[in-house]
């Protein structure tokens, strides 16, 4: 069954960066992308962006755009996903999911447990 | 200000029909299939239709979708008090970004 585990809690300062990972298994993973969603406390989701674990190419969202780093890693079936310069408005949790559809993804139909990133002073 | 328009709240008691709207632009709903998702409380949020209308395995025949122009509906039947959760809309955007609606809070009476 398809499976997606991140990495655990992480506490940064602000002005920090953080780098989060999500290992897929269950299925091709060069045939799907992976994507990424953050839900800040009591808030909706939220798209950051996405990472296809074809060929690598990413599409970020306006608002990440030089912010954001995502990688897919092939060897070992893991994405990842890098913020840098983190605010207290960071504070979120982050979920890696995978987007359903090859080269041209679909919709997105797993999820990961998702990632506590608290940004505190 | 999500790009997609969910109203935030939603109620129904146990065993009725209630519908759940999306509403969207000609870049988006007007021109892609919307998926829907649902997220109890504390958990991450999990498939519930895909492409308008379409359910993932495990997932009761309650849940139905459908849409219309630039607009999109959930609906479930015989609704149960383990239906309480958060909805979401989604859908690509012509600009190639992928758009949530801000969801809507379903309680069961």
């Amino acid at each position: 069954q398809v499976q997606l585990v991140q990495s655990g809690v992480e506490v940064r300062k602000p002005g920090a960066s953080v780098k989060v990972s999500c290992k897929a298994s269950g299925y091709s993973f060069s045939g799907h992308g992976i994507t990424w969603v953050r839900q800040a406390p009591g808030q909706g989701l939220e798209w950051m962006g996405w990472v296809s674990g074809y060929n690598g190419n990413t599409n970020y969202a306006q608002s990440y755009q030089g912010r954001v780093t995502m990688t897919a890693d092939t060897s070992n079936a893991t994405a990842y996903m890098e913020l840098r310069s983190l605010t207290y408005a960071d504070t979120a949790v982050y979920y890696c999911a995978r987007f359903f559809g090859g080269l041209v993804p679909k919709y997105i139909d797993y999820w990961g447990q998702g990632t506590l990133i608290v940004v505190s002073s | 200000q999500s790009v997609l328009t969910q109203p935030p709240s939603a109620s129904g008691t146990p065993g009725q029909t209630v519908t759940l709207s999306c509403s969207g632009t000609t870049s988006n709903i007007g021109t892609k299939p919307v998926n829907w998702y649902q997220q109890l409380p504390g958990m991450a949020p999990r498939l519930v239709l895909y492409s308008d209308d379409l359910r993932p395995s495990g997932v009761s025949d309650r849940f139905s979708g459908s849409r219309s122009g630039t607009s999109a509906s959930l609906a479930i039947t015989g609704l149960q008090s383990e239906d309480e959760a958060d909805y979401y809309c989604a859908t690509w955007d012509a600009s190639l970004f992928w758009v949530f609606g801000g969801g809507t809070k379903l309680t069961v009476l």
